[in-house]
């Protein structure tokens, strides 16, 4: 079955920290990978992966993908408390529908 | 350009009822999707919906339908609702052509909050 696995489940950490999130799949016939940022209510979009290695950055975020090793990364640097939300990967395997991790809760104290 | 729309925002049923919830999607956008939101589940598919036609279904019983219009779009419908639907209700657009299978960025409205009593 085709599964999604995120990890941290939830961290915690001071403003001005950088965080990592991870995120792993197993998928068969593997498309693409998504990361969503929820606040309160609809995922916004924020990176979209396709190609093994190549960075995709918005700002302080940022995310590679590996597809040999079958896992993406998440990273965040210089935390602001905007930056608390549930962050969720979904991956795509070519039907369009997305299945989602857990989520990592990420929780930013001043 | 509006985004996602989905009504209504809240709503309140009792166990047996049925609900139906409408979505708006960006204009251009043919694909919607559908997925329900629990604390428990996290995220699941329900179905998703291209020219009128339900292309994927996740695995929900039969109580779960949808539909989709001309205009593109769509309802979902849930009858003989049960404590357990009690979830968040999100639907997701995509500008979805054949050039870019598995790699469509989908955008979610804000939801339909539903409580089943």
């Amino acid at each position: 079955e085709d599964k999604v696995v995120q990890s941290p489940l939830s961290l915690v950490v001071h403003e001005g920290d950088t965080v990592t999130l991870n995120c792993s799949y197993e998928v068969t016939n593997f498309r693409s990978l998504l990361w969503y940022k929820q606040e309160k209510k609809a995922p916004t979009f924020l990176f979209m992966l396709t190609s093994s290695g190549i960075e995709k950055k918005s700002g302080r975020l940022s995310s590679i993908l590996d597809k040999k090793e079958l896992f993406s990364i998440l990273n965040i640097t210089a935390t602001q408390t905007g930056d608390s939300a549930v962050y969720l990967c979904a991956a795509n395997f070519g039907n369009e529908k997305l299945t989602f991790g857990t989520g990592t809760r990420l929780t930013i104290i001043p | 350009k509006a985004g996602v729309t989905q009504t209504p925002r809240y709503l309140i049923k009792t166990r047996g009822q049925q609900v139906t919830l409408s979505c708006s999607p960006i204009s251009g956008h043919r694909s919607v999707s559908w997925y329900q939101q629990t604390p428990g589940q996290g995220l699941q598919f329900l179905f998703e919906y291209f020219s009128e036609t339900q292309r994927n279904k996740g695995n929900f019983p039969g109580r779960f339908s949808g539909r989709q219009f001309s205009n593109s779009r769509s309802e979902m419908n849930v009858s003989t609702l049960e404590l357990g639907d009690s979830a968040l209700y999100l639907c997701a657009s995509s500008l979805y052509h054949a050039g870019n299978s598995g790699a469509n960025v989908l955008t979610f409205g804000a939801g339909s909050r539903l409580t089943v009593l």
